[in-house]
């Protein structure tokens, strides 16, 4: 079963403008994490914003916020004030397990390419 | 400066011939990790690491072997590489898990 999915293959958003990248996830742990990624076109996996699940702020970097809603278990990126280099793929992932329980494998969703227009 | 490094980035390769793909990083990081990636699918992880001497099967381990003998080194070996096992590979490590550190990637064809 597949446990992140990103139901949205391709998104546009023009400069300037906030957008949304759809995560959810799916687990029976009570402790994992979120992650989400960025993949620009040379490559590169460029680390974004994390979130542990017993955190109960939404995880903030920058433009970057993660809105983390447990029981709908979903984990949505939204970048605030697009720009043109934000064009990229991006990941969600999940890690299951802790550093006191063991670390378990890192899932990933199949990505949801953003294309920022001027 | 902190970083994953991997070697070769681009390695060109026949069905059979015998391969390794290293890894290192030096964050004295505990966890790292081997990632395929693949058009529609994202990443997908092989094998991961938690601590010298402690390996553990992803979600697509066959036809891969790895080894972690010393905390920076994590080198992926394919033993006997195939067509299908063309394939952009990423290393990644992290110290507990939060932050993964990505290596830049090694993009490999077997014809």
């Amino acid at each position: 079963a597949q446990k992140i999915t990103q139901t949205q293959p391709g998104m546009f958003v023009q400069e300037k403008e906030a957008v949304t990248l759809d995560c959810t996830y799916d687990t029976s742990d009570q402790s994992y994490g979120l992650f989400w990624y960025k993949q620009p076109s040379s490559g590169e996996m460029i680390f974004l914003i994390y979130q542990g699940s017993y955190d109960e702020q939404n995880a903030t970097e920058g433009r970057y916020s993660l809105n983390f809603q447990k029981a709908r278990k979903s984990a949505n990126l939204v970048i605030s004030a697009s720009q043109l280099g934000d064009s990229a793929m991006y990941f969600c992932a999940m890690r299951e397990g802790s550093m006191n329980t063991g670390f378990q494998k890192l899932v990933f969703g199949t990505g949801t390419r953003l294309l920022v227009s001027p | 400066e902190a970083q994953v490094t991997q070697n070769p980035r681009y390695l060109i390769t026949v069905t059979g011939k015998k391969l390794t793909v290293t890894c290192s990083q030096n964050m004295n990081h505990e966890y790292m990790s081997w990632y395929r990636q693949d058009p529609g699918l994202g990443l997908r992880q092989i094998y991961y690491s938690m601590n010298v001497e402690v390996t553990d099967k992803g979600d697509v381990p066959e036809g891969y072997k790895v080894s972690r003998k010393e905390k920076r080194n994590f080198p992926l070996i394919l033993e006997s590489p195939s067509p299908n096992q063309t394939s952009l590979y990423f290393c990644a490590s992290s110290l507990w898990g939060e932050e993964q550190y990505f290596g830049p990637g090694t993009r490999l064809t077997v014809t």
